[in-house]
């Protein structure tokens, strides 16, 4: 089944303690990205990328760090994790370089730091 | 920054009535998405809209894209509860990759 998988689904954690969120599809995908959606701000692109070893930064990227040494996984990164950075994230990926392609987004994680 | 601004926020409506939901931006967009989320799941993608003045129809569902590429709408024809959800668009910038999403309509349709 063509799918994006994230893991955890769910992720409680205190202040400062690093922690990975990983990502991968099964699509062959060249285009992946991550996102996390709060109340009323609906979905704020965190980073993204093209291809293999590119990665550029979305509207929100302080506090996240992400790779992309393989084509099908993708991980977000979060150092040293914040309260602020509680919120419920997506992970996607699409088939075409050029975004007018449909993105399959994974099923989230939503993430709480304490 | 591009912003998508997205109205009403909300709405709660009849099973049976019409509703359109706004998507604007003072920006011009390469293409523009609708997407549908329920629950505890990811977005789903309705239509992607490329041309300006484009509109497209999906069943109940039609979507226009502006003239300008700044603004679209989505118009849902005979409402039923299993339109409910929330309704985000989703534009793609001049820097291909990079997207903006609006902050999105959360529909009740009520039987």
């Amino acid at each position: 089944e063509a799918q994006v998988t994230q893991n955890p689904r769910y992720l409680i954690t205190v202040t400062g303690k690093k922690l990975t969120v990983t990502c991968s599809q099964n699509m062959n995908h060249e285009y992946m990205s991550w996102y996390r959606q709060d109340p009323g701000l609906g979905l704020r692109q965190i980073y993204y990328s093209m291809n293999v070893e590119v990665t550029d930064k979305g509207d929100v990227p302080e506090g996240y760090k992400v790779s992309r040494k393989e084509k099908r996984n993708f991980p977000l990164i979060l150092e040293s994790p914040s309260p602020n950075q509680t919120s419920l994230y997506f992970c996607a990926s699409s088939l075409s370089n050029y975004w007018g392609g449909e993105q399959f987004f994974g099923p989230g994680t939503r993430l709480t730091v304490l | 920054t591009q912003l998508l601004e997205q109205s009403p926020q909300f709405l709660s409506i009849q099973e049976g009535e019409n509703l359109t939901v706004y998507c604007n931006s003072s920006s011009v967009f390469s293409s523009l998405q609708w997407y549908r989320q329920e629950p505890g799941e990811g977005p789903v993608l309705l239509v992607t809209v490329v041309t300006g003045g484009e509109v497209k129809k999906l069943k109940r569902l039609t979507f226009q894209f502006g003239d300008a590429r700044k603004d679209s709408s989505l118009h849902i024809t005979a409402a039923q509860p299993g339109d409910t959800g929330l309704y985000l668009c989703a534009g793609e910038s001049t820097n291909a990759g990079k997207s903006t999403f609006g902050d999105g309509t959360t529909l009740t349709v009520k039987p």
